[in-house]
């Protein structure tokens, strides 16, 4: 299997473009996670979804930022305008349930400028 | 809510020095613990896990095990090598055995090996 995919790795952008990151999670796994890392707050979570409906998003910061999973193999997170601040290490993880453990992808580092 | 604290890093070590990172955990249930570890631009890789207490998750050296009494899930291993060097997250899931429930992540702690 070649685990969840992330794209892009890298995404250099000026603040107020749109960004587009995106995610293919592990064949048949049917929990997908958003996560952001940055220095001053570590990991955090974003969105999570199961059976591609979105379950929990109280961790999306604000209404700039918008996350989809059209079908159970593919899911994007949106910032839309992107700002300095947004800078950070995004990461997407995918679980089966029943399952212990989350399987994450290598994740995409965003810096806005 | 759930929470986990972490030994605050970062960590610095010679070469085949015992390791010990503490973990503490608050849940209102009964969690499945783990421990990931991220290398340098990579992910976080899934390193051990204990599901119920008492368990002992073991993984390339690396052990930890599930203690309720203390609710701690401390990660040891005997003698560290260079390679070891990496970001340690010690983690809790809200159900038991599903890997569905969200991951509460403690703030991570930074080891260094050296030569």
């Amino acid at each position: 299997d070649a685990g969840v995919i992330q794209s892009p790795r890298h995404e250099v952008t000026e603040m107020g473009q749109e960004v587009t990151l995106r995610c293919k999670p592990i064949s048949g796994h049917d929990y997908l996670f958003w996560y952001r890392q940055t220095m001053m707050r570590g990991l955090e979570l974003l969105i999570y979804f199961n059976n591609n409906v979105p379950i929990d998003d109280s961790g999306m910061p604000e209404d700039r930022f918008s996350a989809k999973m059209p079908n159970a193999s593919f899911s994007t997170l949106k910032i839309q305008p992107s700002e300095p601040r947004d800078s950070a290490v995004y990461f997407c993880a995918s679980s089966l349930a029943g399952r212990a453990g989350y399987t994450f992808g290598s994740g995409t580092r965003l810096t806005v400028v | 809510g759930n929470s986990v604290t972490q030994m605050e890093g970062p960590v610095t070590l010679s070469e085949e020095a015992f390791l010990t990172i503490n973990c503490t955990y608050t849940a209102t249930g009964y969690p499945s613990l783990f421990w990931y570890v991220q290398y340098p631009g990579e992910g976080l890789q899934l390193l051990l896990k204990a599901t119920k207490a008492d368990d002992k998750g073991s993984n390339k050296g690396f052990e930890a095990t599930y203690r309720k009494e203390t609710t701690s899930f401390h990660l040891e291993k005997g003698s560290v090598q260079v390679s070891d060097s990496a970001v340690y997250f010690c983690a809790l899931s809200d159900l038991a055995e599903t890997s569905g429930s969200r991951l509460t992540f403690g703030e991570g702690t930074q080891l260094t090996v050296n030569p």
